[in-house]
């Protein structure tokens, strides 16, 4: 299956400032990716589907000012967490999909990223 | 519009045992079912997926579900349950079209007991 690889696994910062995620396909051209924050024990949420090369697109309730996603390229997208503040801690999600996924909707997905902010 | 329901939160079985994770689905039009693992502090990984082929498939680590289209279901079945399952499975469904989205379940959190 398709790669895809998320940096840093886990992250704590102080309270106030910006923190970035990476979220790399390693095998294969992406030009969609999603980003998801899983609450414990929760389901995931998604946030927004970051397109390359053109703006994300965030989902109701997500603040695009807070979460700030990049996709550069077909195999990197970032998202930043600006200002960071304590109930911005979470697990967050990044996944991918390759061509075949573009009408399946298939997913694969990276290893996630513990934010904590103290 | 499409959602997955998947009663209950938590499963458990004994090792040996067989494994049943129910998950029902709402779909307009024919769906893509899947169903994927997430092990503690991980991503997600594909355990396997129905996209309108054989209606039973069979995926990794044992793991198969049959897609039922009568009664709107993806069950999760392994026959014969192994400690390194304990896991959370999440089903999930989406329309086949362009720019297809996952929607996904709840989550079931599988125990296995020695």
């Amino acid at each position: 299956g398709a790669v895809v690889s998320q940096h840093p696994s886990r992250v704590i910062c102080k309270s106030g400032t910006s923190v970035k995620i990476e979220c790399r396909s390693l095998d294969f051209q992406a030009t969609t990716m999603f980003w998801y924050r899983q609450f414990p024990k929760q389901s995931l949420m998604l946030m927004a589907t970051s397109n390359e090369g053109s703006k994300a697109t965030y989902e109701q309730g997500v603040e695009k000012d807070k979460f700030l996603i990049n996709h550069a390229s077909l195999t990197l997208s970032t998202l930043t967490v600006t200002s960071a503040h304590p109930e911005d801690s979470s697990f967050y999600i990044c996944s991918a999909r390759t061509s075949g996924g573009f009408t399946t909707g298939e997913l694969f997905f990276g290893e996630g990223s513990r934010l904590t902010v103290l | 519009a499409q959602s997955v329901t998947q009663l209950g939160s938590h499963v458990s079985v004994s090792e040996g045992a067989l494994v049943l994770l129910r998950c029902n689905y709402s779909s307009s039009v024919p769906p893509y079912l899947f169903w994927y693992v997430q092990y503690p502090n991980q991503g997600l990984q594909l355990l396997l997926k129905y996209t309108s082929a054989a209606t039973l498939v069979k995926g990794i680590n044992g793991f198969e579900a049959e897609f039922k289209k009568s009664e709107t279901s993806f069950h999760l079945t392994k026959p014969s349950a192994h400690m390194s399952d304990a896991a959370v499975y999440f089903c999930a469904v989406s329309q086949a079209g362009a720019n297809s989205k996952l929607t996904f379940g709840k989550g079931i959190t599988l125990s296995v007991r020695p």
